[in-house]
């Protein structure tokens, strides 16, 4: 598609497992961002990729959370070990090397029970 | 990193009046100042975005926003607003290929 694509678009687990979410950036888009936005709260920075790399990891909160861009182009985010105050929506965008916008998923709403 | 502030939390304003979101940031470096709407369970729509040149800049929905440099401001007006802009609306801030988000600022249209 030409869009960014995240799975799943819902995700319930209970708490204390551990939960994928994925990312597929639009194609040839180097730059990749998680952010966590929970109710009435604007996006929360969690991990910026430029390509394979974390240029900026600063926003995960904790060691239970851990993103992997292994081939510069989709992306997944880990949380090991999920708390109810994991639940929030996943967001997930991309953009062009020397891009001026980044382009955004429709999300991927955690529900930790 | 850079930040933003969104001063209004939320703003109730009546059909047709103008309305004004405020946005301030903060960055060492020059940045690029975004406007996003996000309508109820839906995703993140750009409105309007500063890159250089013009100070006024002007996006969808009628919606238009002036980078002041010496104040860092960032603000979003609407001359005459409609029930349909009730969302939430989110100042962005980008330096280096790095975003950040305001929080937000709910506006809400009454009729």
């Amino acid at each position: 598609g030409a869009g960014v694509s995240q799975t799943p678009s819902n995700k319930v687990t209970e708490k204390g497992k551990y939960v994928e979410l994925r990312c597929d950036p639009i194609s040839g888009h180097t730059a990749l961002y998680w952010y966590r936005q929970s109710l009435g709260q604007g996006p929360e920075f969690l991990i910026y990729f430029q390509g394979t790399g974390a240029a900026d990891d600063s926003g995960l909160p904790n060691d239970r959370f851990f993103a992997v861009r292994p081939e510069g182009s989709v992306s997944t985010l880990k949380i090991q070990r999920t708390e109810r105050g994991d639940s929030a929506v996943y967001l997930c965008a991309s953009s062009s090397r020397g891009g001026t916008e980044a382009f955004f998923g429709q999300g991927t709403r955690l529900t930790v029970v | 990193a850079q930040s933003v502030t969104q001063l209004d939390s939320q703003v109730p304003v009546f059909e047709e009046a103008p309305v004004e979101l405020r946005c301030n940031y903060s960055s060492s470096v020059s940045v690029y100042l975004f406007w996003y709407v996000q309508y109820p369970n839906q995703g993140l729509q750009l409105l309007l975005k500063y890159l250089s040149g013009s100070t006024l800049v002007k996006g969808i929905n009628g919606f238009e926003a002036e980078f002041n440099k010496s104040q860092t401001s960032f603000h979003l007006r609407k001359p005459s607003v409609h029930i349909s802009d009730t969302a939430e609306y989110f100042c962005a801030v980008t330096a280096n290929n790095d975003m950040r988000f305001g929080a937000g600022t709910r506006l809400t249209v009454k009729p």
